[in-house]
């Protein structure tokens, strides 16, 4: 039982590249989350998924794209990499509910020159 | 909104030390309310949660009270350990809804020294 796991931990793009950070779990969650953790931000969610097939908005959304083809995968996507995307980025997943605990992977760092 | 203000930090203590790191919320409804850890280079972990007010969460030495009345659940600890030295964070989470998110504080560096 692996859990949470995030690919790559650690990327360098060029401004105006694009990547895709995937996030997998093997807990059977239905919701999934990105996450980007700033200094002294705290977290911020940037989208979510309730289920497979379907993904929201959070909080900072914009310059990502998410999907959610299969339960367990969660993809983030940066179409075009601007330095403002520097960052950590997190993602976890939880059941469905209020019994839904939060369970997050170890992280990709991400910079963008 | 919801928001969640944390003590800033850094906070550093001596071994065997008391450790209180303030948290306040402001929210609608009834939320729920986590502290979560994030060791040196590791994702984050939860540490503990309380569920409704007067409601004490612990775990691993550290306990929070939910008050209701005050807004607060601080995070408390009698004696610290050079091996709790991480990143603490303060969340929350509403009641109802349908995406159960987390509004996490900026986080509060905690170095314990031998």
């Amino acid at each position: 039982n692996a859990g949470v796991t995030q690919t790559p931990k650690f990327r360098v793009l060029k401004t105006g590249q694009s990547m895709t950070l995937l996030c997998a779990q093997d807990m059977n969650h239905e919701y999934m989350y990105w996450y980007r953790q700033d200094p002294g931000m705290g977290l911020r969610l940037i989208h979510y998924s309730v289920g497979e097939g379907t993904t929201a908005k959070g909080e900072v959304p914009d310059g990502y794209n998410v999907s959610r083809l299969k339960k367990q995968n969660f993809l983030l996507g940066l179409e075009s990499a601007a330095p403002s995307q520097t960052s950590v980025y997190f993602c976890a997943s939880s059941y469905q509910g209020e019994r839904g605990t939060q369970y997050f992977g170890p992280g990709t760092r991400l910079l963008v020159l | 909104g919801n928001s969640v203000t944390q003590m800033e930090g850094p906070v550093t203590l001596s071994e065997e030390a008391f450790l209180t790191i303030n948290c306040t919320y402001t929210a609608t409804g009834y939320p729920s309310l986590f502290w979560y850890v994030q060791y040196p280079g590791e994702g984050l972990q939860l540490l503990l949660k309380a569920t409704k007010a007067d409601d004490k969460g612990s775990n691993k030495g550290f306990e929070a009270t939910y008050r209701k009345e005050t807004t607060s659940f601080h995070l408390e600890k009698g004696s610290v350990q050079v091996s709790d030295s991480a990143v603490y964070f303060c969340a929350l989470r509403n009641s109802g809804g349908s995406n159960y998110k987390l509004t996490f504080g900026k986080g509060t560096l905690l170095t314990v020294n031998p």
